[in-house]
């Protein structure tokens, strides 16, 4: 399976805190990838980290990846209330065809 | 823009009276995918399709239909809606260098 799991299921905050979510997987992965998801809307595409990368950022998001224990994690500096919201990941295998699935995510909630 | 557009966006419709979720992108993508997400459950994919005429099941196939006459285009076909069936429902395509996924809005379907 290309699923990953999102832990924890839930994070609750206050605003200026981190917040990090975990992401674990099965297979041998070409790159992994960010998705956040507000209330009721699609999926929008966060970040993506290769599998020849350890860490990688872009703004208040820091993405970091192990691969030899297949995890990923995602960090977010000092929350905003905007954060609010599910983040889940999608590993892409390194063989066969790419079937996007996804886990339950972690829902985020950044108190003010 | 590039974007994934599908209509309706909210639907009430009565168990048995068969219907149609739109699904349209303008990004060339050959790869295209519907999911389904209920509470506590996550994303759920139904089916996909690599390409023109090419179709697969995905977790939760039953009671849906899929065509994918051309590229741009994939609609989800509930033949006999069940209340089963009521639920947050999103189609995605992605790129083929490096799989992002492009979502769209969701469509919001209660069937009675």
């Amino acid at each position: 399976s290309q699923q990953g799991e999102e832990d924890p299921q839930a994070l609750s905050i206050q605003e200026g805190e981190n917040a990090t979510m975990n992401c674990s997987y099965k297979t041998s992965i070409n790159n992994l990838q960010w998705y956040r998801q507000n209330s009721g809307r699609g999926l929008v595409h966060l970040i993506l980290i290769r599998s020849n990368e350890r860490e990688k950022h872009s703004g208040r998001l820091r993405v970091t990846l192990d691969t030899s224990k297949k995890s990923s994690s995602l960090l977010i500096t000092a929350s905003r209330a905007a954060d609010t919201a599910s983040y889940f990941c999608a590993p892409r295998s390194s063989g066969g065809s790419y079937i996007p699935t996804f886990g339950r995510g972690t829902s985020l909630i950044v108190h003010p | 823009e590039a974007q994934v557009t599908q209509n309706p966006r909210y639907l009430i419709t009565v168990t048995g009276k068969k219907l149609t979720v739109t699904c349209s992108q303008n990004m060339n993508h050959e790869y295209m995918s519907w999911y389904r997400q209920d509470p506590g459950l996550g994303l759920r994919q139904i089916y996909y399709s690599m390409n023109v005429e090419v179709t697969d099941k995905g977790d939760v196939p039953e009671g849906y239909k899929v065509s994918r006459k051309e590229k741009r285009n994939f609609p989800l076909i509930l033949e006999s809606p069940s209340p089963n069936q009521t639920s947050l429902y999103f189609c995605a395509s992605r790129g083929t260098n490096t799989g992002e996924l492009f979502f769209g809005e969701g469509s919001r379907l209660t069937v009675l």
